[in-house]
């Protein structure tokens, strides 16, 4: 079975700019949540989908947002990117609505702000 | 206050020394513990989930244990391929009284194993 896919993997944007990053789940799997990874703050959360609603959001800016499509694929948008935007974006995914199921990791979008 | 608390963030071995990472969590209600193995520049690889304590589980040379505030991974003859971070994570609660939960990670242990 594939697993996790994330597109993009490398992005160079400069500040001000939008980036848009997406995320294909594993097959059957219907949640998908975000997290930004820095050196600093280590793995934080953003959000999660689940059956294209959002059912949970981390402490981020509304320039962070999301969405989710009917095949449960995800994309993740920042607007106004700024220079500490830059991290490591992952996303995982997990069979049902978060709580207790397991997240499957894809390989991240490394995305940097000049 | 709910968190995770990772520790040491770094450990050294040599190879063939056998060693324990901690996990301390402080959650009322454990919906899971997860562990996590990261290598440079790519995603958490799955390891191990623990519900309830005493539970352990076993991957190669990898154990993990589960109390009820803490779990440890033990690591048996470690060899140079198991330099990695390990990652624990539990969910909590969503905040304000919700019932949704997120996963929250600790800020890893950086495991280096030498020849």
């Amino acid at each position: 079975k594939a697993g996790v896919t994330q597109t993009p993997r490398y992005l160079i944007k400069t500040r001000g700019q939008q980036v848009t990053l997406s995320c294909s789940p594993i097959s059957g799997h219907r949640s998908v949540s975000w997290y930004q990874q820095t050196p600093g703050q280590g793995l934080q959360f953003l959000f999660e989908y689940f059956s294209e609603t959002q059912r949970n959001k981390g402490n981020f800016p509304g320039r962070f947002s999301g969405r989710q499509f009917s095949n449960s694929r995800s994309e993740m948008n920042v607007s106004t990117l700024e220079l500490g935007d830059s991290a490591l974006y992952l996303c995982a995914s997990s069979k049902g609505q978060g709580g207790a199921d397991t997240q499957y990791f894809g390989p991240g979008t490394r995305l940097t702000v000049l | 206050e709910d968190q995770v608390t990772q520790s040491p963030e770094a450990l050294r071995l040599q190879e063939g020394e056998s060693s324990s990472l901690n996990c301390s969590y402080t959650v009322s209600g454990l919906r899971g513990l997860f562990w996590y193995r990261q290598d440079p520049g790519k995603g958490p690889e799955f390891l191990f989930t623990l519900y309830s304590a005493g539970e352990e589980k076993e991957k190669e040379r990898l154990k993990a244990t589960l109390t009820k505030k803490e779990s440890f991974l033990h690591i048996t003859a470690p060899k140079p391929e198991d330099s990695a971070t390990y990652l624990c994570a539990v969910y909590l609660t969503g905040g304000s009284g919700g019932s949704n939960y997120k996963l929250t990670f600790g800020k890893g242990t950086l495991l280096t194993v030498n020849p």
